[in-house]
């Protein structure tokens, strides 16, 4: 009964370095999503894809990019980490029915030093 | 802009009294609100309203939606320790071409003491 799973758990990197989050689903979901969670503060949405092949910019997308090649998979990548990246992130899938919520992983706590 | 206010920030109780956790919004063409738990990990699901006046129970705790006011409450009657938790407030604003984007507010850190 895996749900979301996202791996690492947590990573340090150093500025400048390029690291990619990884997110996979096993409830064949359609949407999958990527917030960030800063202390103190609720989830902002950073990238989501509606389907195999779509993806789509949320709120904060800037020094992120994202595919989808398989449905299961969603994989977030940064390219050139910078301390304000440092956060926590997690993934997020449901089906895109109106009456279904979203189901999260357990978060990617990521510090850039 | 869609924009979602929790309140209060921070909340200590203690075992068995009763509390009442608030959401106000503002959101373009409204779809739902959920609220979610979160201890230490992830958000874990707890109700979707998308009705005015419709109360959502589980247990101990309950919510209820009024769309005219724009605002949600969450009820956690007898806490318990393992009610200590932020609780989320999440906005789904309809979007044509479907997707769920939420819109979270800051969340409630709820802490319940022996």
């Amino acid at each position: 009964n895996a749900g979301v799973t996202q791996t690492p758990k947590f990573r340090i990197l150093k500025i400048g370095q390029s690291m990619t989050l990884q997110c996979t689903q096993d409830m064949n979901h359609n949407y999958m999503y990527w917030y960030r969670q800063d202390p103190g503060m609720g989830l902002k949405l950073i990238y989501y894809s509606v389907g195999a092949g779509i993806t789509d910019k949320g709120e904060v997308p800037n020094g992120y990019n994202v595919s989808r090649s398989t449905t299961e998979d969603f994989p977030l990548r940064l390219e050139l980490a910078a301390p304000s990246q440092t956060s926590v992130y997690f993934c997020a899938s449901s089906t895109g029915t109106s009456n279904q919520p979203q189901h999260f992983g357990d978060g990617t706590r990521l510090s850039i030093l | 802009e869609d924009k979602v206010v929790q309140s209060p920030l921070s909340l200590v109780v203690h075992e068995g009294d009763t509390v009442t956790l608030n959401c106000s919004y503002e959101v373009t063409n409204f779809r739902s609100l959920l609220w979610y738990k979160q201890e230490k990990k992830a958000p874990t699901f707890l109700f979707m309203l998308t009705s005015s006046g419709i109360e959502k129970k589980s247990g101990r705790l309950s919510s209820i939606l009024d769309k005219k006011e724009l605002f949600s409450i969450l009820n956690i009657t007898a806490t318990q320790t393992g009610d200590s938790a932020v609780y989320l407030c999440a906005v789904v604003p309809y979007l044509q071409g479907g997707s769920e984007k939420l819109v979270f507010g800051k969340g409630t850190k709820l802490t319940v003491n022996p």
